[in-house]
């Protein structure tokens, strides 16, 4: 199983470019999460998704959109990227919580956007 | 808005010697995680808590769960220089899961 994989893994943008993260998971996983990690800030809720089609904000969610076409799929989108978003961006999975299952989180190896 | 305060910030000890670290909140959890992580990777899930006074050991560590489920610590008993990196607790309320800030180690060979 490869997990939790992020594609690019760094990126330049110009202000104003767009680009879309891809996130990919292989453990049937129904909850998705895309975090961005900022120096003295901790890791910061973007968008989740509960299941295929459903998305929903977290923290952070302006500039940025998702889309959770498939199950195994969760892609994060910046339409104008700005340099407020220069970042690392991880990606995570959870299964449904239930009996024994607390929302643990899998993360992907991130994704190193910078926007000049 | 509930916050997840972890103390220290930053700590470089010499291996071999203990340590504790903190995460707080003024607010209750039903679950509690820690995860570490190491420099260009993401956070892997080291445990997670859920009972109050709840302890869970994985080889040096020991990991507690406060009684009142507000709060947890970490301690690494003779740490080594494999232990170094970024430990994160997080807090589970309902659907929401809240991140802590980290506290960053070092143990120095």
């Amino acid at each position: 199983n490869a997990g939790v994989t992020q594609t690019p893994k760094f990126r330049v943008l110009k202000t104003g470019q767009s680009m879309t993260l891809l996130c990919a998971q292989d453990m049937n996983h129904e909850y998705m999460y895309w975090y961005r990690q900022d120096p003295g800030m901790g890791l910061r809720l973007i968008h989740y998704s509960v299941g295929e089609g459903t998305t929903a904000k977290g923290e952070v969610p302006d500039g940025y959109n998702v889309s959770r076409l498939k199950k195994q799929n969760f892609l994060l989108g910046l339409e104008s990227a700005a340099p407020s978003q220069t970042s690392v961006y991880f990606c995570a999975s959870s299964y449904l919580p239930g009996q024994g299952i607390w929302y643990e989180q899998y993360f992907g190896p991130g994704t190193r956007l910078t926007v000049t | 808005t509930q916050l997840l305060e972890q103390s220290p910030q930053f700590l470089s000890i010499q291996e071999g010697e203990n340590l504790t670290v903190y995460c707080n909140s003024s607010s209750v959890f039903s679950s509690l995680q820690w995860y570490r992580q190491e420099p260009g990777e993401g956070p892997v899930l080291l445990v997670t808590v859920v009972t109050g006074g709840e302890v869970k050991k994985l080889k040096r560590l020991t990991f507690q769960f406060g009684d009142a489920r507000k709060d947890s610590s970490l301690h690494i008993t003779a740490a080594q220089p494999g232990d170094t990196g970024l430990y994160l607790c997080a807090g589970v309320e309902d659907d929401k899961i809240i991140f802590g800030k980290g506290t960053r180690l070092h143990i120095l060979p």
